[in-house]
């Protein structure tokens, strides 16, 4: 069964550096997603992405973030000054476009030192 | 955006039918209905999703009433492996639009 996966699975960094977090969403999929849960907490979306653009964006997701595409394959997000507060799980979802279904990966956990 | 509210918790003991209903008042038209579960340290998995009346698959079945502002998941005889979180989404991804989790309910089995 095909499913997104992501990398690193854990990654500790220090306070002001920038992380890259990466996704292989499923091969067919238009619509990409990125969501993050801090520990004990719901899953908070942060943003989507579609046609090669960011469609929806929260105010988590504030000029310290980005995403990209890079390569019609990878799906990354971008911490550009990384905070205490960004310690958290980040998953990344895709969805196809006839199924109405989101598949998630199984995160990466971050943790700002 | 369609905002959803469901109960906090629940607790159930083994081999009882669960119900855990959904409200969602101000539903668009073309919005669907998506249960996802979550376990600890693992992303949201995918249980069904409907647009109006009842939908059933193997592991759950969710009811619509017709007004669609509000739907119940039902997990037939749960044992201790479902215990986990469960969330209601509203949203039409056809559209790209985002999803939104709610709180979510946490549900424990108890043998």
């Amino acid at each position: 069964e095909p499913e997104v996966t992501q990398t690193p699975s854990h990654q500790v960094t220090q306070m002001g550096q920038e992380v890259i977090l990466r996704c292989v969403p499923i091969s067919n999929h238009l619509y990409f997603y990125w969501y993050r849960q801090i520990l004990g907490q719901k899953v908070e979306f942060l943003v989507s992405f579609y046609n090669n653009e960011i469609s929806e964006k929260s105010e988590i997701f504030d000029d310290q973030f980005s995403v990209e595409r890079p390569d019609g394959s990878n799906f990354t997000l971008k911490i550009r000054s990384t905070k205490l507060e960004d310690s958290a799980m980040y998953f990344c979802a895709s969805g196809g476009a006839n199924t109405g279904e989101l598949f998630f990966g199984e995160g990466s956990r971050l943790t700002v030192l | 955006l369609a905002k959803t509210t469901q109960p906090i918790s629940m607790d159930s003991y083994e081999g009882q039918e669960v119900n855990i209903t959904c409200s969602h008042n101000n539903i668009a038209t073309n919005d669907y209905i998506t249960w996802y579960q979550q376990f600890p340290s693992q992303g949201p998995r995918f249980i069904i999703q409907g647009y109006k009346t009842k939908v059933t698959n193997e592991v759950a079945s969710l009811f619509i009433p017709a007004d669609r502002k509000s739907s119940t998941l039902s997990l037939p005889r749960v044992s201790l492996s479902d215990t986990a979180v469960y969330y209601c989404l509203v949203g039409d991804l056809r559209s790209g639009n985002q999803f939104y989790f709610g709180t979510g309910t946490s549900l424990t089995v108890i043998p």
